[in-house]
């Protein structure tokens, strides 16, 4: 398997602009993870998915920030409009949740740079 | 509200030393106790986890030591070397992770 796979690696984009980051989680996964990590705050978590649904949605900072997952193979997280405080490193992470295991497998990140 | 607290925020070991890392949690509900490790670029990755109804994990050179009633748990990391120096987070959970805020290790040659 080749992990869970973010993209873009890397953005850079001005203030007041969308911003999307992709995110296709582990085959068989029925548990998707959005964190952001600041050097100031951390790794932060921002939502998460059970089975394709939002079960919690309170670490999303602002309005400006949605997240979808239309299936179980693919999640986004929008940002718009963007601020320069939205710089960071963005995580998704996937897990099979069961009894005896709560592995998160995390993706690369895409680091993010607001202008 | 910072639900895991670790220290100390960063640490230097000599190779061959002991990486002592620790955390503190508060919700009594958690009953899943992670650290991962990142390096530099990439993603956080589970080194060792253990559960509450231990209090003792070994795996290798990594060990957690865990304490139930003073809701504290450690990384121990023996014989450390130059290939650990990493960020290291704790965690705590139910579902989703709550994680401490890292440990910069330099384990120097």
């Amino acid at each position: 398997d080749a992990g869970v796979i973010q993209s873009p690696r890397h953005e850079v984009t001005e203030m007041g602009q969308e911003v999307t980051l992709r995110c296709k989680p582990i085959s068989g996964h029925d548990y998707l993870f959005w964190y952001r990590q600041t050097m100031m705050r951390g790794l932060e978590l921002l939502i998460y998915f059970n089975n394709n649904v939002p079960i919690d949605d309170s670490g999303m900072p602002e309005d400006r920030f949605s997240a979808k997952m239309p299936n179980a193979s693919f999640s986004t997280l929008k940002i718009q409009p963007s601020e320069p405080r939205d710089s960071a490193v963005y995580f998704c992470a996937s897990s099979l949740i069961g009894p005896l295991n709560n592995e998160q497998f995390f993706g690369p990140g895409t680091r993010l740079t607001v202008l | 509200q910072q639900q895991v607290k670790q220290s100390p925020q960063s640490l230097i070991v000599q190779k061959g030393g002991i990486s002592i890392i620790n955390c503190a949690y508060e919700n009594t509900a958690f009953d899943y106790f992670p650290w991962y490790q990142q390096f530099p670029g990439k993603g956080p990755a589970l080194l060792i986890a253990i559960r509450p109804d231990v209090s003792e994990k070994k795996e290798g050179r990594f060990t957690i030591s865990f304490n139930k009633s003073a809701k504290q748990f450690s990384l121990h990391i023996m014989d450390s070397q130059p290939g650990d120096s990493a960020t290291y987070f704790c965690a705590a959970s139910g579902y989703a992770l709550n994680f401490g805020k890292g440990t910069s290790l330099l384990v120097t040659p």
